[in-house]
């Protein structure tokens, strides 16, 4: 199995610009995570999925984040505007009754 | 108060060192319990899941103390590979799937 696939791998955009991170869990787990990480703050669960489906979207620090998983292999995590406080590490991880890490997006707004 | 607390360390070893580190927890409902490792700009990678009764994985000890609401990690023989960050996992009130991440222990392993 090849895991956890994340895109891209690094992101630089200008502030106000949208980010989209993608996401392909591995087959047979019915569940999604996105974290993102800070040196300030940790690893924060922002949003997961159960069967395709958002059970928890508390996480999610303002409406300028939206996330979406359309089929069981992808999901996305959309961020619009863009601000330079996004600049984080954003793993995507899938499991079922734990987590398995992607190698995350290393998002970077200036 | 956080869900999950940790030593953040550093916690600066010999090789061959014998090494703990505690985590506790506020839920004392949580049912899940595991500890991850993340190397430096790397993904956190699952090490062991955390049983009622205690585990060993080779040089690994995981342990949960229900009473007192903490979970603890001993390596023996320390190698110069176990530096990292080790990240304590637990899950949320009446969600076996929502889990709650440590700001992680490190852990340097000197030659």
């Amino acid at each position: 199995d090849a895991g956890v696939i994340q895109s891209p791998r690094h992101e630089v955009t200008e502030m106000g610009q949208e980010v989209t991170l993608r996401c392909k869990p591995i087959s047979g787990h019915d569940y999604l995570f996105w974290y993102r990480q800070t040196m300030m703050r940790g690893l924060e669960l922002l949003i997961y999925f159960n069967n395709n489906v958002p059970i928890d979207d508390s996480g999610m620090p303002e409406d300028r984040f939206s996330a979406k998983m359309p089929n069981a292999s992808f999901s996305t995590l959309k961020i619009q505007p863009s601000e330079p406080r996004d600049s984080a590490v954003y793993f995507c991880a899938s499991g079922s009754g734990d987590a398995f890490f992607g190698q995350g997006t290393r998002l970077t707004v200036v | 108060r956080k869900e999950v607390e940790q030593d953040p360390g550093p916690f600066n070893v010999p090789e061959g060192a014998t090494v703990a580190f505690n985590c506790t927890y506020s839920n004392s409902a949580s049912q899940s319990f595991f500890w991850y490792r993340q190397d430096c700009r790397k993904e956190p990678k699952l090490l062991m899941s955390v049983y009622s009764s205690g585990n060993e994985d080779g040089r690994f000890t995981a342990q949960l103390n229900r009473a007192s609401q903490y979970i603890s990690l001993l390596i023996r023989d320390s190698k110069l590979s176990d530096s990292a960050t080790y990240l304590c996992v637990v899950n949320a009130l009446g969600n076996f799937n929502k889990f709650y991440f440590g700001s992680g222990t490190k852990l340097n392993v000197k030659p």
